[in-house]
Protein backbone atom coordinates (compact mmCIF):
# COMPACT_ATOMS: atom_id res chain seq x y z
CA UNK A 1 0.00 0.00 0.00
CA UNK A 2 0.97 3.48 -0.69
CA UNK A 3 1.67 5.31 2.58
CA UNK A 4 2.03 8.47 0.60
CA UNK A 5 0.15 9.81 -2.01
CA UNK A 6 1.19 12.45 -4.41
CA UNK A 7 -0.85 14.09 -7.03
CA UNK A 8 -1.23 15.01 -9.94
CA UNK A 9 0.98 12.70 -11.80
CA UNK A 10 2.14 15.36 -14.39
CA UNK A 11 1.95 19.37 -14.19
CA UNK A 12 1.87 21.89 -16.71
CA UNK A 13 2.67 25.21 -15.79
CA UNK A 14 3.20 28.89 -17.56
CA UNK A 15 6.35 30.50 -16.66
CA UNK A 16 6.04 32.93 -13.94
CA UNK A 17 2.64 31.05 -12.73
CA UNK A 18 2.21 29.04 -9.46
CA UNK A 19 2.83 25.14 -9.20
CA UNK A 20 1.15 23.43 -6.50
CA UNK A 21 2.14 19.54 -5.89
CA UNK A 22 -0.04 17.83 -3.02
CA UNK A 23 0.45 14.92 -0.70
CA UNK A 24 -1.59 13.21 1.63
CA UNK A 25 -0.55 10.41 4.49
CA UNK A 26 -2.30 8.15 6.72
CA UNK A 27 0.04 7.10 9.06
CA UNK A 28 -0.15 10.08 12.15
CA UNK A 29 3.16 8.70 13.70
CA UNK A 30 5.07 10.63 10.69
CA UNK A 31 7.24 13.76 11.99
CA UNK A 32 9.13 14.81 8.96
CA UNK A 33 8.08 15.53 5.46
CA UNK A 34 11.08 16.21 3.07
CA UNK A 35 10.56 17.12 -0.65
CA UNK A 36 13.35 15.82 -3.06
CA UNK A 37 13.45 17.15 -6.28
CA UNK A 38 14.86 15.50 -9.60
CA UNK A 39 16.37 16.52 -12.89
CA UNK A 40 16.71 14.47 -15.90
CA UNK A 41 19.49 11.71 -15.49
CA UNK A 42 20.22 13.04 -12.65
CA UNK A 43 19.45 10.99 -8.92
CA UNK A 44 17.07 13.01 -6.74
CA UNK A 45 18.14 15.69 -4.39
CA UNK A 46 16.80 17.32 -1.25
CA UNK A 47 14.45 20.62 -1.92
CA UNK A 48 12.88 21.65 1.49
CA UNK A 49 11.06 20.24 4.28
CA UNK A 50 9.20 20.09 7.20
CA UNK A 51 8.15 19.06 10.44
CA UNK A 52 4.65 19.09 11.83
CA UNK A 53 5.33 21.59 14.95
CA UNK A 54 4.83 24.36 11.67
CA UNK A 55 2.35 25.22 9.40
CA UNK A 56 4.31 26.42 6.67
CA UNK A 57 8.12 26.81 5.66
CA UNK A 58 10.14 28.78 3.14
CA UNK A 59 12.89 29.14 1.34
CA UNK A 60 13.06 31.04 -1.45
CA UNK A 61 10.61 30.86 -4.16
CA UNK A 62 9.96 27.18 -2.41
CA UNK A 63 6.97 27.00 0.21
CA UNK A 64 6.35 23.88 1.93
CA UNK A 65 2.31 23.94 3.45
CA UNK A 66 1.43 21.89 5.92
CA UNK A 67 -2.28 20.61 7.45
CA UNK A 68 -2.25 18.28 10.82
CA UNK A 69 -5.52 17.93 10.94
CA UNK A 70 -6.06 17.03 7.40
CA UNK A 71 -2.86 14.92 7.53
CA UNK A 72 -1.85 16.70 3.75
CA UNK A 73 1.59 18.94 3.06
CA UNK A 74 2.11 20.67 -0.43
CA UNK A 75 4.82 22.16 -2.65
CA UNK A 76 4.36 25.49 -4.01
CA UNK A 77 6.66 27.12 -6.14
CA UNK A 78 6.42 30.50 -7.12
CA UNK A 79 6.94 32.27 -10.03
CA UNK A 80 7.72 28.92 -11.78
CA UNK A 81 11.08 29.34 -14.26
CA UNK A 82 11.19 26.91 -16.69
CA UNK A 83 14.80 25.51 -14.88
CA UNK A 84 12.00 24.37 -12.06
CA UNK A 85 11.17 21.91 -14.84
CA UNK A 86 12.10 18.19 -12.85
CA UNK A 87 10.23 15.06 -11.21
CA UNK A 88 9.68 16.18 -7.28
CA UNK A 89 8.80 13.39 -4.66
CA UNK A 90 7.32 14.30 -1.27
CA UNK A 91 8.19 11.40 1.25
CA UNK A 92 7.81 10.85 4.96
CA UNK A 93 9.39 8.87 7.82
CA UNK A 94 8.69 8.65 11.71
CA UNK A 95 10.82 8.51 14.53
CA UNK A 96 13.05 5.15 14.64
CA UNK A 97 12.05 4.05 11.87
CA UNK A 98 15.21 4.73 9.87
CA UNK A 99 13.89 5.23 6.14
CA UNK A 100 11.93 7.47 4.12
CA UNK A 101 8.99 6.59 2.39
CA UNK A 102 8.10 8.18 -0.73
CA UNK A 103 5.25 9.37 -3.30
CA UNK A 104 4.69 8.92 -6.66
CA UNK A 105 6.33 11.78 -8.07
CA UNK A 106 5.19 14.59 -10.27
CA UNK A 107 6.75 15.16 -13.66
CA UNK A 108 6.32 19.22 -13.55
CA UNK A 109 7.10 20.82 -16.77
CA UNK A 110 7.24 25.11 -16.64
CA UNK A 111 6.74 26.04 -20.54
CA UNK A 112 7.98 29.77 -21.41
CA UNK B 1 34.10 16.57 -4.55
CA UNK B 2 32.27 13.88 -2.36
CA UNK B 3 29.69 11.87 -4.52
CA UNK B 4 27.86 8.81 -5.16
CA UNK B 5 28.39 6.24 -8.35
CA UNK B 6 27.09 3.67 -9.42
CA UNK B 7 27.65 1.59 -12.02
CA UNK B 8 26.66 0.47 -15.10
CA UNK B 9 24.34 4.02 -15.93
CA UNK B 10 22.85 1.64 -18.27
CA UNK B 11 22.13 -2.16 -19.15
CA UNK B 12 19.83 -4.60 -21.39
CA UNK B 13 19.88 -7.96 -20.19
CA UNK B 14 17.72 -11.34 -20.86
CA UNK B 15 15.51 -12.96 -18.69
CA UNK B 16 17.09 -15.38 -16.35
CA UNK B 17 20.75 -13.80 -16.49
CA UNK B 18 22.11 -12.67 -13.14
CA UNK B 19 22.72 -8.87 -13.09
CA UNK B 20 25.09 -7.06 -10.51
CA UNK B 21 24.55 -3.22 -10.11
CA UNK B 22 27.35 -1.53 -8.20
CA UNK B 23 27.71 1.55 -5.88
CA UNK B 24 30.72 3.45 -4.33
CA UNK B 25 30.52 6.32 -1.96
CA UNK B 26 32.83 8.97 -1.10
CA UNK B 27 31.16 10.97 1.21
CA UNK B 28 32.11 8.99 4.04
CA UNK B 29 28.44 8.04 5.17
CA UNK B 30 27.53 4.89 7.11
CA UNK B 31 24.05 4.59 5.71
CA UNK B 32 23.71 3.05 2.18
CA UNK B 33 20.06 2.62 0.43
CA UNK B 34 19.02 0.86 -2.66
CA UNK B 35 15.82 2.40 -4.61
CA UNK B 36 13.79 1.73 -7.64
CA UNK B 37 12.37 4.14 -9.51
CA UNK B 38 9.16 3.22 -11.56
CA UNK B 39 6.49 5.83 -13.33
CA UNK B 40 3.22 6.30 -11.28
CA UNK B 41 5.05 4.14 -8.34
CA UNK B 42 7.79 6.55 -7.65
CA UNK B 43 10.96 5.55 -5.45
CA UNK B 44 10.48 2.64 -3.63
CA UNK B 45 13.32 1.00 -0.88
CA UNK B 46 14.82 -2.08 -1.75
CA UNK B 47 17.28 -2.89 0.68
CA UNK B 48 19.51 -0.38 3.25
CA UNK B 49 22.77 -0.69 5.14
CA UNK B 50 23.38 0.56 8.26
CA UNK B 51 27.30 -0.85 7.84
CA UNK B 52 28.48 -3.72 6.65
CA UNK B 53 27.10 -6.41 8.83
CA UNK B 54 24.24 -4.50 9.33
CA UNK B 55 21.54 -5.50 6.12
CA UNK B 56 17.63 -5.01 6.31
CA UNK B 57 15.09 -5.04 3.55
CA UNK B 58 13.16 -2.19 2.46
CA UNK B 59 9.46 -2.79 0.77
CA UNK B 60 10.49 -4.69 -2.28
CA UNK B 61 13.34 -6.61 -1.32
CA UNK B 62 11.99 -10.38 -2.91
CA UNK B 63 14.15 -10.94 -6.02
CA UNK B 64 16.52 -8.83 -4.91
CA UNK B 65 20.10 -9.89 -3.01
CA UNK B 66 22.46 -7.00 -1.68
CA UNK B 67 26.87 -7.06 -0.15
CA UNK B 68 28.20 -4.68 1.47
CA UNK B 69 31.60 -5.11 0.57
CA UNK B 70 33.40 -1.70 2.46
CA UNK B 71 31.57 1.06 3.90
CA UNK B 72 32.11 2.73 0.77
CA UNK B 73 30.51 -0.11 -1.55
CA UNK B 74 27.41 -1.29 -1.77
CA UNK B 75 25.80 -4.11 -4.27
CA UNK B 76 22.66 -5.18 -5.68
CA UNK B 77 22.11 -8.07 -7.15
CA UNK B 78 19.49 -9.42 -9.27
CA UNK B 79 19.80 -13.32 -9.09
CA UNK B 80 17.57 -14.24 -12.39
CA UNK B 81 16.29 -11.10 -13.94
CA UNK B 82 13.02 -11.15 -15.11
CA UNK B 83 11.37 -8.40 -17.12
CA UNK B 84 9.19 -6.71 -14.23
CA UNK B 85 12.33 -5.72 -12.75
CA UNK B 86 12.77 -3.21 -15.93
CA UNK B 87 13.59 -0.31 -14.30
CA UNK B 88 15.72 2.92 -13.11
CA UNK B 89 17.85 1.55 -9.76
CA UNK B 90 19.30 4.40 -7.43
CA UNK B 91 21.68 3.84 -4.69
CA UNK B 92 21.48 6.63 -1.82
CA UNK B 93 23.32 7.22 0.98
CA UNK B 94 23.00 9.24 4.20
CA UNK B 95 24.65 9.93 7.73
CA UNK B 96 23.78 7.88 10.26
CA UNK B 97 22.16 10.46 12.59
CA UNK B 98 20.43 11.50 9.36
CA UNK B 99 18.40 9.51 7.60
CA UNK B 100 16.00 11.83 6.23
CA UNK B 101 18.35 13.26 4.21
CA UNK B 102 19.83 11.09 1.65
CA UNK B 103 22.10 11.54 -0.94
CA UNK B 104 21.55 9.99 -4.10
CA UNK B 105 23.95 8.92 -7.28
CA UNK B 106 22.41 9.23 -10.93
CA UNK B 107 21.31 5.98 -11.33
CA UNK B 108 21.55 2.84 -13.11
CA UNK B 109 18.79 2.38 -16.46
CA UNK B 110 17.95 -1.32 -16.56
CA UNK B 111 15.99 -3.31 -18.97
CA UNK B 112 15.16 -7.06 -18.86
CA UNK B 113 14.15 -8.13 -22.03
Amino acid sequence: QQQVKQSPQSLIVQKGGISIINCAYENTAFDYFPWYQQFPGKGPALLIAIRPDVSEKKEGRFTISFNKSAKQFSLHIMDSQPGDSATYFCAASKPGAQKLVFGQGTRLTINP
Amino acid sequence: DADVTQTPRNRITKTGKRIMLECSQTKGHDRMYWYRQDPGLGLRLIYYSFDVKDINKGEISDGYSVSRQAQAKFSLSLESAIPNQTALYFCATSLAGNYNEQFFGPGTRLTVL
